[in-house]
C-alpha cells in the first residue's frame, strides 16, 4: 500500500515568492497532520483536519500560511509571501480513526529552502 | 500542559551494546504511547506503541513498556547495529486534545 506522499520532495525559492506543498493521505484515513520541523524547535504541529475540516490550527505561524483539504484525498499547505525564517521541513500524516491507539503514519517532508 | 521528556543526545554505542533511551511524560488522563524513529532524509516511521498501563509494546527487537507509576516509556534494545543508527522520537496522544506531542527526540550514532 502507498504511504503519505508529499510533494515536491524538495523545494528552493526566493523570499517573497508563494510556496504550495502538497500531501495524499492514506486512503481511509480520515484525519490528516502538518507539521513543520527545524533544528531550534523541533517538531510543530501547525494544524490538523478531521474529514477534511480544519479542526485546530493554532500552531499556524502567521496569515501567511494557510491550508486546505479540499477532498479526503489531497492537502495543500501554502506560505504567501515566503520567508527566509520559514526554511524547514514540513511533514504531513495521516491517521485512521480517532482513536488514540491508532498511529500517525507520516509522509518523507518536503525540505524548503527560502532564500 | 502535557509533554514528553527526551534524554538529551547524541548517544554512541558500538555495535552489539545495549541501548537506552529515557522517556518520561506529563499528562492529565491516561495517555497512548509512542516511539517513532527518523532515518536521515525521511520521515517519522512507527517503532512501537502501548495504549494502556504495563503494555509493552516491541518491533525489530526494540521495547518500550508503558509505566503508569513512574510515567514512563523508556526504550531498550540488547545489542545494537549500525543500521539503528537514527533519531528516536517518543511521544504521547491525548484523545482529549487530539493531538501528538512528541519529545526533542534522540540522535543514536552506533560505530562499528
Amino acid at each position: 500500500d502507498a504511504g503519505v506522499i508529499q510533494s515536491p520532495r524538495h523545494e528552493v525559492t526566493e523570499m517573497g515568492q508563494e510556496v504550495t506543498l502538497r500531501c495524499k493521505p492514506i486512503s481511509g484515513h480520515n484525519s490528516l497532520f502538518w507539521y513543520r520541523q527545524t533544528m531550534m524547535r523541533g517538531l510543530e504541529l501547525l494544524i490538523y483536519f478531521n474529514n477534511n475540516v480544519p479542526i485546530d490550527d493554532s500552531g499556524m505561524p502567521e496569515d501567511r500560511f494557510s491550508a486546505k483539504m479540499p477532498n479526503a484525498s489531497f492537502s495543500t499547505l501554502k506560505i504567501q509571501p515566503s520567508e527566509p525564517r520559514d526554511s524547514a521541513v514540513y511533514f504531513c500524516a495521516s491517521k485512521p480513526g480517532q482513536e488514540g491507539g491508532q498511529p500517525q503514519h507520516f509522509g518523507d517532508g518536503t525540505r524548503l529552502s527560502i532564500l | 500542559g502535557d509533554s514528553v521528556t527526551q534524554m538529551e543526545g547524541p548517544v554512541t554505542l558500538s555495535e552489539e551494546a545495549f541501548l537506552t533511551i529515557n522517556c518520561t511524560y506529563t499528562a492529565t488522563g491516561y495517555p497512548s504511547l509512542f516511539w517513532y524513529v527518523q532515518y536521515p532524509g525521511e520521515g517519522l516511521q512507527l517503532l512501537l506503541k502501548a495504549t494502556k498501563a504495563d503494555d509493552k509494546g516491541s518491533n525489530k527487537g526494540f521495547e518500550a513498556t508503558y509505566r503508569k507509576e513512574t510515567t514512563s516509556f523508556h526504550l531498550e534494545k540488547g545489542s545494537v547495529q549500525v543500521s539503528d543508527s537514527a533519531v528516536y522520537f517518543c511521544a504521547l496522544w491525548m484523545d482529549s486534545s487530539y493531538k501528538l506531542i512528541f519529545g526533542s527526540g534522540t540522535r543514536l550514532l552506533v560505530r562499528p
